[in-house]
Parts: structure tokens; C-alpha cells; sequence
């Protein structure tokens, strides 16, 4: 079974760094295209950009560029989300999805289930 | 910038009936175009794609149309589990993916 297993909920301070994980099992992990996906409170769904696990070429969307940083360690499978200074504006739910190979330009299945950041003061 | 547009916002429909989910393109984007199901709580779950592709495991009654820039998702005859949030879903075009802000199904 192809599956996206994500980290669990986090709370964090404003201006506080975090780095939350997406690990992959059932597939060739570093053959297919890792997207990101924000899902603000009450609000539809926001593609934040993909990663190609193989080489770590990455396409941020432009309204995330320069506010997250994707990576991945193909050794253990995992890709990564990271803010290195949280706003309020972050607490969100983020997810996870496999997209298909060679461009990543695809669907999105399966998706991880979730990770709930909430950023506060 | 292709901007993807879902209507309505909210469909209200009895069980048993058939629900009809739309989506516009502000420009082409081919049979690029993808269908989701989102439950409260739940990750979202790709029901087609290729604008008319059931995914696998996906019910016969989920059927999509459409090219270019008018797609419709069609619930033939809705079971209880239906009634959920869906999204369509353009991939290729710039930016490289995009979502239309989604119809809520709920039940009349």
C-alpha cells in the first residue's frame, strides 16, 4: 500500500523555527514528485510547490517562495517542510501528497494525513 | 495566471439524486484537470483525473467531462458518505497546479 505518513500537530511561538516531515513507504520514494499543500482554517486547499526526491529540484509556487524551504533525505524516504521564522499567518494545515514522476506536473495521490501547525504568542 | 472557478459554492441535494459540480478555466488546460473529495477532518482524496479517469477504487457513480476550460464532476445517484467538500484541480499550467475554491455538497 502506497502511503504518506506526516509529523504530529505542532504549537509554536511566533518567530520560532520548525521543520515538520512527510515519510513515504509502499513506492520508489525518490522516483516521484512530493507536493505541499496548505490548508488554512475554514479555506480550500493551496499548492505550495513540489520536490523531486532523486536530485531535490525544487518549484516553489510564487506566493511561498522565499517563506518555506522543502528538502528530503532519500535515505529514510522523508520529505521536509520548513519555516525558519513562523508568523501567525502560518497556523494552517499542511499536507502532503505524492505526485507522479517525471515532471511532477500531475494529481496528487495519496495525500499524507495532515500535519496542524498553529503558531501563537 | 489560470484561475480555476467552482460553482456553486454550495449544492444542497437529496439522497438518491444526482449531483452536478462544475468548474471553469480561465484559460485551456486540456484534459489537465483533477477532482477531489474532501471530508471534515479527513485529507482530501483524489477521485479523477485526466478530467474524466475514475481513480482507482473510485465508485461508478463519480463521472467527470469536460476539456479545455469546462469541467463537470457528476455524482449519479448520491449515497450518504457523498456529502462532502470537493475540489477540482488544474495541473501543467501556470502556476504549475491550482484549485478552485471548492463546492460544498451538503444534503437538502
Amino acid at each position: 500500500e502506497v502511503r504518506l505518513v506526516q509529523s504530529g500537530a505542532e504549537v509554536k511561538k511566533p518567530g520560532e523555527s520548525l521543520k515538520i516531515s512527510c515519510k513515504g513507504s509502499g513506492y520508489s520514494f525518490d522516483s516521484f514528485w512530493i507536493a505541499w499543500v496548505r490548508q488554512m482554517p475554514g479555506k480550500g486547499l493551496e499548492c505550495m510547490g513540489i520536490i523531486n526526491p532523486r536530485d531535490s529540484d525544487v518549484r516553489y509556487s510564487p506566493s511561498f517562495e522565499g517563506q518555506v524551504t522543502f528538502s528530503v533525505d532519500k535515505s529514510i524516504d522523508t520529505a521536509y517542510l520548513q519555516w525558519s521564522s513562523l508568523k501567525a499567518s502560518d497556523s494552517a494545515m499542511y499536507f502532503c501528497a505524492k505526485t507522479v514522476a517525471g515532471t511532477g506536473l500531475g494529481w496528487f495521490d495519496p495525500w499524507g494525513q495532515g500535519t496542524l501547525v498553529t503558531v501563537t504568542s | 495566471e489560470i484561475v480555476m472557478t467552482q460553482s456553486p459554492a454550495t449544492l444542497s441535494v437529496s439522497p438518491g439524486e444526482r449531483a452536478t459540480l462544475s468548474c471553469r478555466a480561465s484559460q485551456s488546460v486540456t484534459n489537465n484537470l483533477a477532482w477531489y473529495q474532501q471530508k471534515p477532518g479527513q485529507a482530501p482524496r483524489l477521485l479523477i483525473l485526466g478530467a474524466s479517469r475514475r481513480a482507482t477504487g473510485i465508485p461508478d457513480r463519480f463521472s467527470g467531462s469536460g476539456s479545455g476550460t469546462d469541467f463537470t464532476l457528476t455524482i449519479s445517484t448520491l449515497k450518504p458518505e457523498d456529502f462532502a467538500v470537493y475540489y477540482c484541480q488544474q495541473y501543467g499550467g501556470s502556476p504549475r497546479f491550482s484549485f478552485g475554491q471548492g463546492t460544498k455538497l451538503e444534503i437538502k
